[in-house]
């Protein structure tokens, strides 16, 4: 799976749009490039994934750069709540895939009023 | 909406005692995980388990750890004898059937592990 490349911390006004950059250069055709995040030490939590097309869903959006070297999350309104790390993930899907997310240190985000 | 339960929240136990981690995936899924997180670093795969066997483990997997599906809706982690090094958070994780589902792992809370 390629390798991801995220900011270490960022900062948010509440209630202001966090992007949340994220590069994967080297990301081949079959892999998907996956959002979570972690609120304090709770299980990681799925946001948002994506192949070639922008994405949203009720908690965020997707966006990804026409060569898919690099995406965007996108939290419209950030809250005090979305104060998390936010981790990036590229996986190859498919039966020969077990499935498994390889985490790297993601960019933690802290909203501040 | 249906989740991933882990028990015990917290366990301290002494070093060298076996230790079992328990989880209940979510029930229509068939692929699942195991992952640990030290304290203040990332998280880091352990093991993946589908159709009653392991398909993938990492290095951190050794012959001390092993995983079991009992019975139709438990998965555990058992860790032989522990070390000190093992204190963690475990996370457990469940995933649906390929290609059909949208592939993402559902987690557990974690099971914190306190080896003295």
């Amino acid at each position: 799976d390629a390798k991801t490349t995220q900011p270490t911390s960022m900062d948010c006004a509440e209630g202001r749009a966090a992007n949340l950059p994220c590069n994967h250069s080297t990301i081949s055709g079959n892999e998907y490039v996956y959002w979570y995040r972690q609120i304090h030490s709770q299980g990681p939590q799925y946001i948002i994934h994506g192949l070639k097309n922008n994405e949203t869903n009720e908690m965020a959006s997707l966006i990804i750069t026409e060569d898919r070297k690099s995406s965007t999350l996108i939290l419209p309104h950030a809250t005090l709540r979305d104060t998390a790390v936010y981790y990036c993930i590229v996986r190859g899907r498919g039966s020969s895939n077990t499935g498994k997310l390889i985490f790297g240190q993601g960019t933690t985000l802290q909203v501040k009023p | 909406e249906p989740e991933v339960t882990q028990t015990p929240s917290h366990q301290v136990t002494q070093m060298g005692q076996e230790v079992i981690l328990r989880c209940v995936p979510i029930s229509n899924h068939l692929y699942f995980y195991w992952y640990r997180q030290i304290l203040g670093q990332k998280v880091e795969f352990l093991v993946s388990f589908y159709n009653n066997e392991i398909s993938e483990k990492s290095e951190i997997f050794d012959d001390q750890f092993s995983v079991e599906r009992p019975d139709g809706s438990n998965f555990t982690l058992k860790i032989r004898s522990t070390k000190l090094e093992d204190s963690a958070m475990y996370f457990c994780a469940s995933s649906g059937d390929y290609p059909s589902n949208t592939g993402e792992l559902f987690f557990g809370e974690g099971s914190r592990l306190t080896v003295l």
